[in-house]
């Protein structure tokens, strides 16, 4: 049971590049997010999505997008690479909404370098 | 106004102290309260849920104090491996399970 997994773990971009991030879990979760997480900014969420087919936008979605074409899988897209979106990723799932259903599980997380 | 509000520290406490972080929220529709560890350069874990009548796990104590939307972590005994970030999360019923995070508060226990 690896929990929640992401390729890769690091990545340099120059500006205006493409690329996609991978998130994958293995506890049947309903639901998985993607966050930033930058100094002095805590965790913003960028994309969720409640199940497979579906997604949402966040806090901070300008510049990516993402998809869930299968239920343990949720993808973020950077169409054009932009400095500011220099960043350490993070994706997570949860089971449910309510109590401990709500309890966010973590990937390791991709630490993203647009120079 | 942020969702989330925490002191960001730094707070160092040598082994054995007891130390207390504080943490206020600011939509009274919030439902569901959690405190995470975040250890350097690692992702986010659980640490305790937190409950409308306090809760305690070992060392750890939580509170919450919906009337003011206010929200604590105390730690007894601190060991060194206590070290972390301490994010304070909320989460309203209403939002599909989105979590709202606090910045973190950063402790270094020293022996």
């Amino acid at each position: 049971n690896a929990g929640v997994t992401q390729t890769p773990k690091f990545r340099v971009l120059k500006t205006g590049q493409s690329m996609t991030l991978l998130c994958a879990q293995d506890m049947n979760h309903e639901y998985m997010y993607w966050y930033r997480q930058d100094p002095g900014m805590g965790l913003r969420l960028i994309h969720y999505s409640v199940g497979e087919g579906t997604t949402a936008k966040g806090e901070v979605p300008d510049g990516y997008n993402v998809s869930r074409l299968k239920k343990q899988n949720f993808l973020l897209g950077l169409e054009s690479a932009a400095p500011s979106q220099t960043s350490v990723y993070f994706c997570a799932s949860s089971y449910g909404t309510a109590g401990s259903y709500n309890e966010q599980f973590f990937g390791p997380g991709t630490r993203l370098t647009v120079l | 106004r942020k969702e989330v509000e925490q002191d960001p520290g730094p707070f160092n406490v040598p082994e054995g102290a007891t130390v207390a972080f504080n943490c206020t929220y600011s939509n009274s529709a919030s439902q569901s309260f959690f405190w995470y560890r975040q250890d350097c350069r690692k992702e986010p874990k659980l640490l305790m849920s937190v409950y409308s009548s306090g809760n305690e796990d070992g060392r750890f104590t939580a509170q919450l104090n919906r009337a003011s939307q206010y929200i604590s972590l105390l730690i007894r005994d601190s060991k060194l491996s206590d070290s972390a970030t301490y994010l304070c999360v909320v989460s309203r019923g209403s939002t599909l399970g989105r979590l709202y995070f606090g910045r973190g508060t950063q402790l270094t226990v020293w022996p």
